[in-house]
């Protein structure tokens, strides 16, 4: 069964502290791994990743992909209170239709 | 602005009574995309179109429907065929299938 498994589920740190967020997959045809940070509402696209090792930034946010140990990090580093949401995880995977499947996320408070 | 508009922002439905979620989008996008959110879960998909007049089953179809019969437009029928209704769910559109994916705001349905 194709899954998207993310770690930790909940997180609380306090300001200036770097987190590591986790993303695990098991797909079948990978194609991209994409984060996602989702606040109140909607989700808002951070990265999108498709090559293994290659890191994205921005800010103080950074993602990477590691195609052999199927999975990829997001790390935020001085974190502030605004950094407090659910970080989505999801993969795109399969053939020419093409599938995307999310992870259950990863709550992240930052406190004062 | 280019976005995408989910309407209404809350409803509410009786049992029994089928409701339709709006989604528009003015991104020019071939594809969008129908999720369910539920509390502690990650997004689960429940339609997604391509291009106009096609559309597939996501993971979740059963008790929902949808239309594309315009570029901009991908409406989304709950129907009293589907027996957990209650959810939040949120629409999505992407240049095409296989790119990062822009959501709308949201529309939180509550069945009384």
């Amino acid at each position: 069964e194709d899954k998207v498994v993310q770690s930790p589920l909940s997180l609380v740190v306090h300001e200036g502290d770097t987190v590591t967020l986790n993303c695990s997959y098991e797909v079948t045809n990978f194609r991209s791994l994409l984060w996602y940070k989702q606040e109140k509402k909607a989700p808002t696209f951070l990265f999108m990743l498709t090559s293994s090792g290659i890191e994205k930034k921005s800010g103080r946010l950074s993602s990477i992909l590691d195609k052999k140990e199927l999975s990829s990090i997001l790390n935020i580093t001085a974190t502030q209170t605004g950094d407090s949401a659910i970080y989505l995880c999801a993969v795109y995977y399969g053939g020419s239709q093409g599938n995307l499947i999310f992870g259950k996320g990863t709550k992240l408070s930052v406190k004062p | 602005d280019g976005g995408i508009t989910q309407s209404p922002k809350y409803l509410f439905r009786k049992e029994g009574q089928n409701v339709t979620l709006s989604c528009e989008q003015n991104l020019n996008h071939d594809a969008m995309y129908w999720y369910r959110q539920d509390p502690g879960q990650g997004l689960r998909l429940i339609y997604y179109s391509q291009i106009v007049n096609d559309f597939q089953k996501g993971d979740i179809a059963e008790g929902y429907s949808v239309s594309r019969e315009k570029k901009e437009s991908f409406p989304l029928t709950v129907t009293s065929a589907q027996k957990n209704p209650t959810a939040f769910y949120l629409c999505a559109s992407s240049i095409d299938i296989y790119n990062e994916q822009f959501f709308g705001p949201g529309t939180r349905l509550t069945v009384l």
